[in-house]
């Protein structure tokens, strides 16, 4: 069964930074691309950031381009996104996704003074 | 960046009926490789989304033969043959063919 856990959300404040891992297990973590999707509080999804198994491609949305860096660690089954500059805005649930297939349950990150 | 649009917003429905969502692009969905990368994603409350269609019309493992996607291009369409009260919350469709990929505003689905 895949699961796909986030852990590292929490309080920050604005120009902060904080680091996502998602612990990914009863899958072979290196042969799936891995995802980022966030949504704020009531609001609809958006895609954040997403890289190729090998690690060697990697897209963020421009809302997020040169703040975040995704990366993995496929000695381990980790997935993390490195946030910095955090802006209120970055307020959302951050969802982990094997591709767009599996996710999972979500942390969160709070972004305010 | 590509557009998706939904409609209707919002879609009270009746138990035992059937229910349509509308989605369109705002440039055709079609990839390079012959593809169509448009899903669909049903999210219900407090869950987090769960992919129930990939690549127009292709089930995922485990979701029930009432739901189906068809269309093609830009203009694409999610049905529930007969709605029934698990199929409560809120359904996005999402493109998948040019990045950034994004996703519709979400149709919210409830009974009346």
């Amino acid at each position: 069964e895949v699961q796909l856990v986030e852990s590292g959300g929490g309080l920050v404040q604005p120009g902060g930074s904080l680091r996502l891992s998602c612990a990914a297990s009863g899958f072979t973590f290196n042969n799936y691309a891995m995802s980022w999707v966030r949504q704020a509080p009531g609001k609809g999804l958006e895609w954040v950031s997403a890289l190729s198994g090998s690690g060697d491609e990697k897209f963020y949305a421009d809302s997020v381009k040169g703040r975040f860096t995704i990366s993995r660690d496929n000695s381990k089954n980790t997935l993390f996104l490195q946030m910095s500059s955090l802006r209120v805005e970055d307020t959302a649930f951050y969802y982990c996704a094997r591709v767009d297939t599996d996710w999972g349950q979500g942390t969160l990150v709070t972004v305010s003074s | 960046d590509v557009v998706m649009t939904q409609s209707p917003l919002s879609l009270p429905v009746t138990l035992g009926q059937p229910a349509s969502i509308s989605c369109r692009s705002s440039q055709s969905l079609v990839h390079i490789d012959g593809n169509t990368y448009l899903n669909w994603f049903q999210q219900r409350p407090g869950q987090s989304p769960r992919r129930l269609i990939y690549k127009v019309s292709n089930r995922d493992s485990g979701v029930p033969d009432r739901f189906s996607g068809g269309g093609s291009g830009t203009d694409f369409t999610l049905k529930i043959s007969r709605v029934e009260a698990e199929d409560v919350g809120i359904y996005y469709c999402m493109q998948g063919t040019h990045w950034p990929w994004t996703f519709g505003p979400g149709t919210k689905v409830d009974i009346k």
